[in-house]
């Protein structure tokens, strides 16, 4: 079975500063990784994803995250934070199958940006 | 840029009602799947469609939760009765079908139905 475990459900930091979200991950197989983000009361929006290509995956809106196997991580950073970035944001998890398969989300961890 | 359409989006219901989502997934797009996010949490599976069959419905709570896709486009979740811990986010994802270009594992979700029983 796959999981992912996001440390730390509240996150604040302040505007300009450095974002970093953290996820660890379980899998038995290669797994694929992604990052989502929400925000209220609304859907998931796709931040960026790890598919066994390059190890530093680049996202949308400034953010980026790396694959280390060594540590089973995937932790999500962004240089300089700005107050549109206050969201929810969730790790998920799904097998390197080659076909469509269910994502396994962690529990997510509130960022909130302050002035 | 195509999107995947909910409706309704908010939805207030009494326990034991019958309540009914619609979700309308990305043209082309073969897989949809039905999560519900309970406040606080992250999204879990209930129903994966691939066309019309269902994949895995391991996680639907088959005594009071029915899901159809009946032409392999549209999709319909229903709860009957609805009970207070039903109360949630649910949401609606799609993703292409293999080897048509676009890598399948990419989820595009909708806005989502807001549930509240009372």
């Amino acid at each position: 079975a796959q999981s992912v475990t996001q440390l730390g459900s509240h996150v604040s930091v302040s505007e300009g500063a450095l974002v970093l979200l953290r996820c660890n991950y379980s899998s038995s197989v290669p797994p694929y990784l992604f990052w989502y983000v929400q925000y209220p009361n609304q859907g998931l929006q796709l931040l960026l994803k790890y598919t066994s290509a390059a190890t530093l995956v680049k996202g949308i809106n400034g953010f980026e995250a790396e694959f280390k196997k060594s540590e089973t991580s995937f932790h999500l950073t962004k240089p300089s934070a700005h107050m549109s970035d206050a969201a929810e944001y969730f790790c998920a998890v799904s097998p390197n199958t080659g076909t469509a398969s269910k994502l396994t989300f962690g529990t997510g961890t509130r960022l909130q940006v302050t002035l | 840029e195509a999107e995947v359409a909910q409706s309704p989006r908010y939805k207030i219901t009494e326990k034991s009602q019958a309540v009914a989502f619609w979700c309308d997934p990305i043209s082309g797009h073969a897989t949809l799947y039905w999560y519900r996010q309970i406040l606080g949490q992250g999204p879990e599976l209930l129903v994966q469609f691939q066309d019309e069959s269902v994949v895995d419905d391991s996680q639907l709570p088959k005594d009071r939760f029915s899901a159809e896709r009946l032409k392999g486009v549209d999709s319909t979740l229903k709860i009957q009765p609805a009970e207070l811990g039903d109360s949630a986010m649910y949401l609606c994802a799609s993703s292409p079908p293999y080897g048509s270009g676009p890598p399948t594992d990419t989820q595009y979700f909708g806005p989502g139905t807001r549930l509240t029983v009372l």
